[in-house]
């Protein structure tokens, strides 16, 4: 069965400083890869997605970036975190139209 | 582009009571539709999903949705909530596998009262 890893659950950084936060999938190749946001209190937006290996698109500009090194492994980065990166990071992965997302268990990041 | 609403931002229920949370999308065909549950600090989990046949989906933990292209909804339902539904449930929208075709609604928190 599929599996989707993602890690750290929190962590707390400081403003300036750098992120990477980690997601990998199992029991499937050449998934759909996303990144969502959550800030408190509010819907998921999605940061970007990747359909390939080295495939990334971006949904809004932000201090964030994306990769994805491996078919089943998609990073999210930024070189220096703001206060409003704060938030709860979803990695989720999708094969097609008629599938819904299966989702990570989240990071709660928060920028102090 | 589709868009999805959920008028209810926040619903309180007592234990045992029926439950329906409101769906309704914009979107010019019938897209695929879903709900999904998010307990506090974790992912997201799908409950039940749409796309073609009956109207009236099962989804796990006891929970239906209806597909009503008349009114453009997907109602969230439940006949007797339990303390362990309180959660923030979301509907979402699906045209095509990539991102932007794949749209959350804003969200409605449970609270269950005992």
């Amino acid at each position: 069965s599929q599996t989707i890893h993602q890690w750290p659950a929190t962590l707390v950084q400081p403003v300036g400083s750098p992120l990477s936060l980690e997601c990998t999938v199992e029991g499937t190749s050449n998934p759909n890869l996303y990144w969502y946001r959550q800030a408190a209190g509010r819907g998921l937006q999605l940061l970007f997605y990747s359909v390939g290996i080295g495939q990334i698109s971006s949904e809004v500009p932000q201090n964030l970036s994306a990769s994805r090194p491996q078919d089943r492994q998609f990073i999210l980065s930024s070189k220096k975190l703001l206060l409003s990166d704060s938030g709860f990071y979803l990695c989720a992965w999708r094969q097609g139209a008629a599938d819904g997302y299966t989702f990570g268990s989240g990071t709660r990041l928060t920028v102090v | 582009a589709q868009s999805v609403t959920q008028p209810d931002i926040h619903i309180t229920v007592s234990e045992g009571a029926s439950l329906e949370l409101r769906c309704n999308y914009s979107y010019g065909a019938t897209p695929y539709l879903f709900w999904y549950v998010q307990s506090p600090g974790q992912g997201l989990q799908l409950l039940l999903k749409y796309f073609s046949g009956d109207t009236l989906v099962q989804g796990i933990k006891g929970f239906e949705a209806e597909f009503k292209r008349s009114q453009s909804s997907f109602n969230l339902r439940k006949p007797s909530v339990h303390w362990s539904d309180a959660a923030e449930y979301f509907c979402a929208v699906g045209t095509a596998p990539y991102g932007q075709n794949f749209v959350f609604g804003p969200g409605t928190r449970l609270s269950v009262l005992p």
